[in-house]
């Protein structure tokens, strides 16, 4: 069965700081992964996919990485700003289970002015 | 184009009493989901449907009942409501496996249940 974890569970640095949110799965027999951003109160909006063939992916200041033999899979922020401040979701695709998304908890991100 | 829309966006019901939580989307997309979130735990799939027509037990199914109308439309019911039940229920979709399969997920319905 797959699982997703997500360690720190809530993580605080000073703006304009680089930083890595990490993500782990058990299986790695991906279809693909995905991070999401989730505001507080709202929806999910979705911020990378890594298909299971590519490495990682990058937008703007967000890059992803993903190495499916050791399980694991990293969400770079360059340059934090205060309005990154939002909890961050990985979740995996796996071809065993057809459509099913695991997620995992989340990393709840605060940027400090 | 709306993306996925869901509602109500806030319920509040009594134990026992049932209703059903409406979910579209207009992106042409073949599978839909329904989840639940709860504090500390993540999103958990309570139903899926892969396409028009089918529908999948997710990973916590109990006290629920879907229905995919049609391509658009997937809707979540709760028979007989329990205050179990009260979380945050958000519906997704995405194109299906055999393509990109990303997900996009609508604003969600804060569900309470006295």
């Amino acid at each position: 069965k797959q699982e997703v974890t997500q360690i720190p569970a809530a993580l605080s640095v000073p703006e304009g700081e680089n930083l890595v949110l990490n993500c782990s799965f058990t299986d790695s027999a991906i279809y693909n992964l995905q991070w999401f951003r989730q505001d507080p109160g709202k929806g999910l909006t979705s911020l990378l996919l890594i298909q299971s063939s590519q490495r990682e992916q990058t937008s703007g200041r967000l890059n992803a990485s993903l190495d499916k033999s050791s399980g694991r899979s990293t969400l770079y922020i360059a340059a934090s700003q205060p309005g990154d401040s939002a909890t961050y979701l990985c979740a995996v695709s796996g071809y065993s289970s057809a459509s099913k998304i695991i997620f995992g908890s989340g990393t709840r991100l605060s940027i400090r002015p | 184009n709306a993306g996925v829309t869901q509602t109500p966006k806030f319920q509040v019901l009594k134990t026992g009493q049932s209703m059903t939580l409406q979910c579209a989307q207009d992106m042409n997309h073949n599978s839909m989901y329904w989840y639940r979130q709860d504090p500390g735990m993540g999103l958990r799939l309570i139903y899926y449907s892969a396409s028009e027509g089918t529908t999948d037990k997710g990973e916590v199914p109990n006290g629920y009942n879907v229905s995919r109308l049609n391509k658009r439309e997937f809707s979540l019911r709760l028979e007989s409501a329990a205050p179990s039940q009260t979380s945050v229920y958000f519906c997704a979709s995405s194109d299906g496996q055999l393509k990109r399969n990303e997900q996009f997920f609508g604003p969600g319905t804060r569900l309470t249940v006295l």
